[in-house]
């Protein structure tokens, strides 16, 4: 079945370091590929997203692109700041409309 | 105005109780989902409906019972809570455009501690 599997944290970065967070995907056929956001005791919210092969998703600073060769969807961010600290969680869409989740990766960034 | 409300927030109950979360959207979409949020942050799918028909029902206990009145209302009554209950749960909704191409719009989440 579908699964999406993105490397585990915790994550700790110095302020303005570069971030990368894996995430690769299994799929059939052509899923939506997401990034959401979990801020300390909040909900989810949609980073960024593509819908199709070589698409980019950008926000905030945050960048990924579909890459259907490698079936990634890497997270990154040039320079990172203390309020980027939070949980992320890629995502693909399933076949029945939902959302199929990695287990999230937790990023703390120290002053 | 909040796209998706829950009540509650907080939610602190017995072993063996039944309890109710509801969940509400304001956005006019479609289809409204339950995920569970266990103990190390990770997210499943429980259940979804598209316009109050039950389209998921992943291996979720029966004690567990969604009910959507209308479109726009996805409740979640759990029966005989068990210890291994405890998680959060988010409701969420889109507008499915095939394969989940739309983005899902998540509520603030109820945390439900049984004891």
């Amino acid at each position: 079945g579908d699964s999406v599997t993105q490397m585990e944290g915790p994550v700790t970065l110095s302020e303005e370091a570069f971030l990368t967070i894996n995430c690769t995907y299994t799929a059939t056929g052509y899923p939506s590929l997401f990034w959401y956001v979990q801020y300390p005791g909040e909900g989810l919210q949609l980073l960024l997203k593509a819908t199709k092969a070589d698409d980019k998703g950008s926000n905030k600073g945050f960048e990924a692109t579909y890459r259907k060769e490698t079936t990634s969807f890497h997270l990154e961010k040039g320079s990172v700041q203390v309020s980027d600290s939070a949980v992320y969680f890629c995502a693909l869409g399933g076949s029945q409309g939902n959302l199929i989740f990695g287990k999230g990766t937790k990023l703390s960034v120290k002053p | 105005d909040t796209a998706v409300s829950q009540t509650p927030k907080y939610l602190v109950t017995q072993m063996g109780n039944d309890k109710s979360i509801k969940c509400e959207q304001n956005l006019g979409h479609d289809t409204m989902y339950w995920y569970k949020q266990d103990s190390k942050k990770f997210l499943k799918i429980m259940f979804s409906y598209n316009n109050k028909e039950l389209i998921i029902n992943e291996t979720v206990p029966n004690r567990f019972s969604p009910k959507s009145p209308d479109k726009a209302h996805l409740n979640l009554h759990i029966n005989s809570l068990e210890l291994g209950d405890s998680a959060v749960y988010f409701c969420a909704s889109s507008q499915v455009g095939g394969r989940a191409s739309n983005e899902q719009f998540f509520g603030p989440g109820t945390r439900l501690t049984v004891l």
